[in-house]
């Protein structure tokens, strides 16, 4: 089974309109951490938002916010007042095991979003 | 944040050649550093996890001799594709996690392009 589910293959978007990208996440760890990620066209990994699972309030980072729904096991990045330079990969991740230092990074297939002005 | 650079960026080489790819950590010394395959348009694989002064751990399907890795210091591991075909052309990203404390944040180097001719 899939760890981290992106169901969106592509999404489009206007400027300075908000977009949800989807994440679902399947562990039996308790303790594990999110993150969301961009890749440009040139192929660098960005670091964008991390959610732990202990974290009692959603994460945020400037006009980046993760909507966490623990029960449903869904971690959505909201992006709010796209960007052109937006345009990119977007791919959500987790660690499981999140206070031990050898496990990895797991990601799923990414989002592509385009942003049209 | 963090700088995890990578060494080359592009390489081009002939078949049956050996290629090696350096992985640095700038600003901060790295205990495991994790390296990951990438083709066009898909998610990062994980390769190995690469332990300072230990032996790589390999995914399942990852053949150990014929990708090498070495870990040798906390700043420093190498990935070495021996014996390449162009089936082994892909995107190589290594990622680094810090020593102090649990850093929730997973660095990653800019990539290495590889084609194979």
């Amino acid at each position: 089974a899939q760890k981290i589910t992106q169901t969106q293959p592509g999404m489009f978007v206007q400027e300075k309109e908000a977009v949800t990208l989807d994440c679902t996440y399947d562990t039996s760890d308790p303790s594990y951490g999110l993150f969301w990620y961009k890749q440009p066209s040139s192929g660098e990994m960005i670091f964008l938002i991390y959610q732990g699972s202990y974290d009692q309030q959603n994460a945020t980072e400037g006009r980046y916010s993760l909507n966490f729904q623990k029960a449903r096991k869904s971690a959505n990045l909201v992006i709010s007042a796209s960007q052109l330079g937006d345009s990119a990969m977007y791919f959500c991740a987790m660690r499981e095991g999140i206070r031990q230092a050898g496990t990895a990074l797991i990601f799923g297939k990414g989002t592509t979003l385009s942003v049209s002005s | 944040g963090a700088v995890v650079s990578q060494h080359p960026s592009w390489v081009i080489c002939k078949s049956g050649t050996s290629v090696k790819i350096e992985c640095r950590s700038l600003d901060f010394q790295a205990t495991t550093m994790f390296w990951y395959r990438q083709f066009p348009k898909q998610s990062l694989m994980l390769m190995a996890t690469s332990n300072e002064g230990s032996k790589a751990t390999y995914e399942q399907g990852v053949e150990k001799d014929k990708f090498l890795i070495n870990h040798a210091s906390l700043t420093l591991s190498t990935l070495t594709v021996t014996s390449a075909h162009p089936e082994d052309s892909s995107f190589y990203i290594c990622s680094a996690r810090g020593l102090a404390g649990v850093s929730e944040t997973q660095y990653f180097g800019p990539g290495t392009r590889l084609l194979v001719l």
